[in-house]
């Protein structure tokens, strides 16, 4: 596996379902991002994680859980979703004190029913 | 509220043609800029980074930065059709513990055979 990587690539949930998201980068980074995107809305940051440390929580609600386990893996755990929640939701990694240039994984679309 | 502004678009050139896409940020804080090219159903793909005052070439595209203008712009040169896309630009913007990313909601662009 090389860049990063993201699974499931399409989850269908129901709003009492938990379910989890997950990342993995293979570049070296140390510090990684979840984002959101809702059609025609730029992307919308929901956490940074630098060096498994959370360092930014842009006011997402606590239906949004993030875990960073380890520099390579971040995960978003998700319970009690509403609808409006459906979106792609992104994956992103950088090297910290360099020119931060962000790579991303695939995505996850959620659609929340 | 940093931002980072651009029209959203359709922009449409013909097949050969150079295409112009612009962006302005509100931070001036900002030290490093980003184009990102985004295919419908896709991730985002880092296509340019640039730092410093003027332009930056990399094949058919030139990235453009005027600090004093808060102003990026990205040029592709002899455009095809595999360049429609949306493409996004950012800036980096820092707080107390690093820098993140702020997204423009895109500009779609369409190339015509």
């Amino acid at each position: 596996e090389t860049g990063v990587t993201q699974t499931p690539r399409h989850l269908v949930m129901g709003m009492t379902n938990k379910k989890s998201l997950k990342c993995e980068q293979h570049l070296g980074h140390n510090a990684m991002y979840w984002y959101k995107q809702s059609a025609k809305k730029p992307l919308e940051l929901m956490f940074v994680y630098s060096l498994e440390e959370r360092v930014e929580n842009n006011s997402v609600p606590s239906r949004f859980s993030p875990e960073c386990p380890n520099s390579s893996h971040l995960f978003l755990h998700l319970h009690t979703l509403q609808p409006e929640d459906s979106a792609l939701y992104l994956c992103a990694s950088s090297r910290i004190g360099g020119e931060n240039e962000q790579f991303f994984g695939p995505g996850t679309r959620l659609t929340v029913l | 509220q940093k931002e980072v502004e651009q029209n959203s678009g359709p922009l449409s050139v013909p097949e050969g043609a150079i295409a112009s896409l612009n962006c302005t940020y509100s931070d001036r804080g900002s030290q490093s800029f980003f184009w990102y090219r985004q295919y419908s159903g896709k991730s985002p793909e880092l296509i340019m980074s640039i730092y410093s005052n003027g332009d930056k070439e990399d094949g058919r595209f030139t990235a453009q930065l005027n600090k004093a203008s808060q102003y990026v712009s990205l040029l592709i040169r002899d455009s095809q059709p595999s360049d429609s896309a949306t493409y996004l630009c950012a800036a980096l913007s820092f707080y107390n513990q690093g820098g993140k990313l702020i997204f423009g909601q895109g500009t779609e662009l369409s190339v015509k055979p």
